[in-house]
């Protein structure tokens, strides 16, 4: 079973920071079942960035994903009030998902 | 826009059934290329994927699941369900349903929490 991880757990950060969240997976997998998700309290997850580097629609451009083989990066140029959330990435393959544990992404 | 609307319980006791329901609206359920989820995530943790369905009822379960687990659709509804046997506390969680297009979820119900309880 392929497992995913995230890094940091958590990362603390200013408003204007940039900053990068990293997922890795056990072993490599395709860019195209890679997507990454924001969740704030009491919501559920948003879609931010799909097949590794593509933008969802209507998701700010201060938001980029990259990556490939093992190791994927979400990306937030410039920190804003309304990024502070935990990330979640995800690797899809044969029809199954597996999560990543998350990055919560606090205020410094 | 498309919606998703999870229905069911609340509240379960050990060993009973958990039933719920995803109603869509906004689109349809039978539409090419898309399938349908659940995801659970328990209080103060990460998302699990818990089952995928199409419409032409082909089903996909997470093995660590798979044995009490069943998910079905009804078209005629523009809905799918999900059941899960035998139900202990750490079943306790929200769970979501979603939509899977092009290997994402991009459409997400609010989720409908569950708790497990005697």
């Amino acid at each position: 079973d392929i497992q995913m991880t995230q890094s940091p757990s958590t990362l603390s950060a200013s408003v204007g920071d940039r900053v990068t969240l990293t997922c890795r997976a056990s072993q490599s997998i395709s860019s195209s079942g890679v997507a990454w998700y924001q969740q704030k309290p009491g919501k559920a997850p948003k879609l931010l960035i799909y097949k590794a580097s593509n933008l969802e629609s209507g998701v700010p451009s201060r938001f980029s994903g990259s990556g490939s083989g093992t190791d994927f990066t979400l990306t937030i140029s410039s920190l804003q009030p309304e990024d502070f959330a935990t990330y979640y990435c995800h690797q899809y393959n044969s029809f199954l998902f597996t999560f990543g544990p998350g990055t919560k992404v606090d205020i410094k | 826009q498309l919606q998703l609307q999870e229905s069911g319980p609340g509240l379960l006791k050990p060993s009973e059934t958990l039933s719920l329901t995803c109603t869509v609206s906004g689109g349809s359920i039978s539409r090419s290329g898309v399938y349908w989820c659940w995801i659970r995530q328990p209080p103060g943790k990460g998302l699990e994927w818990v089952a995928t369905i199409h419409y032409s009822g082909s089903t996909y379960y997470n093995p660590s699941l798979k044995s009490r687990v069943t998910i079905s659709v009804d078209t005629s509804k523009n809905q799918f369900s999900l059941k899960l046997r035998s139900v202990t506390a750490a079943d306790t969680s929200v769970y979501y349903c979603a939509r899977i297009y092009g290997a994402s979820l991009d459409y997400w119900g609010q989720g409908s929490l569950v708790t497990v309880s005697s």
